[in-house]
């Protein structure tokens, strides 16, 4: 078993929509969780991270971690035609003195106006 | 702001020949790593750094070697590229903060790479 599993996707949704991406994970010892978005054609950029279970909110993006059942989802309000890009959950633990992370296939986001 | 720079953005190779990728980094980071993302299968460790002439085998490394000399500089290896290697490279480098934690990992622009 991959350790982060993460549906690839294409997801197409119109403009405005509520996009819910997800992933889940085996390692409990995994404590940060990240999400890259990549552009094509570019490398990924770190969009935002969470410590442990709970919700972090910044601006449109929500993160939400769930460690009882290891899951991970990123949603997106008010989705915009520049949110099209792969998204990638990257789950790290604290012991992971290498900055090691651990990368879902990431999922490809389509907006369209 | 971080720049994590790689020296080609597009490489065509013959088989059997030996590619030399290269990575730089300006931001004095500890941790430096070599991944390749294909389609289907996201990004896949190859090999990361810690130090200078420090190297750990990541989930993939069979095919490729890597050397770092300098801290700044981390390059990834194919002794004989093989056309299976034809696939997108990213470099990314990260800051040891101390006490198990590192900052978030920051990405080069990649290296298509294709092997004929």
């Amino acid at each position: 078993q991959k350790e982060v599993e993460q549906d690839p996707g294409p997801l197409s949704v119109p403009e405005g929509a509520i996009v819910s991406l997800n992933c889940t994970y085996s390692n409990s010892a995994f404590q940060y969780f990240m999400w890259y978005r990549q552009y094509s054609r570019k490398g990924p950029e770190l969009l935002m991270y969470t410590y442990s279970s709970g919700n972090k909110e910044d601006g449109r993006f929500t993160a939400q971690v769930d460690k009882s059942s290891k899951y991970i989802s990123l949603f997106i309000r008010d989705s915009q035609p520049s949110d099209s890009a792969t998204y990638l959950c990257a789950p790290t633990d604290r012991g992971s003195t290498l900055g090691r992370l651990y990368f879902g296939r990431g999922t490809q986001l389509t907006v369209w106006p | 702001d971080v720049k994590v720079t790689q020296s080609s953005r597009y490489l065509v190779k013959r088989t059997g020949e030996k590619v030399f990728l290269e990575c730089v980094q300006d931001m004095d980071h500890e941790n430096m790593f070599w991944y390749r993302q294909d389609p289907g299968l996201g990004l896949r460790l190859i090999y990361f750094s810690y130090d200078v002439k420090m190297k750990e085998k990541g989930d993939i490394p069979e095919g490729y070697s890597v050397s770092r000399e300098k801290k700044e500089r981390f390059s990834l290896i194919l002794e004989s590229a093989s056309t299976n290697q034809t696939s997108m490279y990213l470099c990314a480098s990260s800051l040891f903060l101390g006490g198990g934690m590192n900052t978030e990992a920051f990405f080069g622009q990649g290296t298509r790479l294709t092997v004929v």
